[in-house]
């Protein structure tokens, strides 16, 4: 069983419509948590960042994350076709010192019908 | 435009082969990570350096090798090359004053032929 579990998609959903992708994830140690986008064959772009349970909130953006269930989501609002890419959830433990390694969901292919 | 930069953009090479990418962190960071991204595995970590010390390894084979030098770039070493080795190799940098926020470079893409 992978540490992160990602929904593959892929998803399509018409434009102006809320767009809801989610992570399960197993290991009880990861304290921090990330949504990357990623357009085709370009570096991932940091969305999101929270280390809490909760929803952090970020114009159209919804960060919510559920330590108790082990689950985080992404919420995107009024979903644009410039939304299209993949999205990659990422959790990190808080090591002491420097060590910062994240481990990525294998992503979730997005396109938005205009 | 996340400021950490990475040389060659594309690079084709043959199986057997040894190629050497290089990344310049953002301005200030001190830790520089290396990924691997693949089409049936995902992005997979495969080490990090922090002011010129290896802090962390991943899934990096023993054919690879990495450095990070006194002025925080980094170099991959990439040897004995295999087609399965074909990815797109990112850089990531972060650094104190950023958190555990890492931005990630354009990437290399390294096709083995």
């Amino acid at each position: 069983q992978k540490e992160v579990e990602q929904d593959p998609g892929p998803l399509s959903v018409p434009e102006g419509a809320i767009v809801s992708l989610n992570c399960t994830y197993s290991n009880s140690a990861f304290q921090y948590f990330m949504w990357y986008r990623q357009y085709s064959r370009k570096g991932p772009e940091l969305l999101m960042y929270t280390y809490s349970s909760g929803n952090k909130e970020d114009g159209r953006f919804t960060a919510q994350v559920d330590k108790s269930s082990k689950y985080i989501s992404l919420f995107i609002r009024d979903s644009q076709p410039s939304d299209s890419a993949t999205y990659l959830c990422a959790m990190g433990v808080s090591a002491s010192g420097s060590a910062r390694q994240l481990t990525f969901g294998s992503g979730t292919q997005l396109t938005v019908l205009p | 435009d996340s400021g950490v930069t990475q040389t060659p953009k594309h690079l084709i090479t043959a199986t057997g082969q040894r190629v050497t990418l290089r990344c310049s962190p953002r301005s200030g960071d001190l830790s520089v990570y290396w990924y691997q991204q693949s089409l049936d595995q995902g992005l997979q970590f495969l080490i990090q350096y922090y002011n010129g010390e290896e802090r962390a390894k991943g899934n990096i084979l023993e054919r690879f090798s990495a450095q990070q030098f006194p002025d925080l770039h980094s170099e991959l070493n990439l040897s004995s090359l295999e087609l399965g080795d074909s990815a797109l190799y990112f850089c990531a940098s972060s650094g104190l004053q950023g958190g555990n926020t890492i931005y990630f470079g354009e990437g290399s893409w390294l096709t083995v032929v």
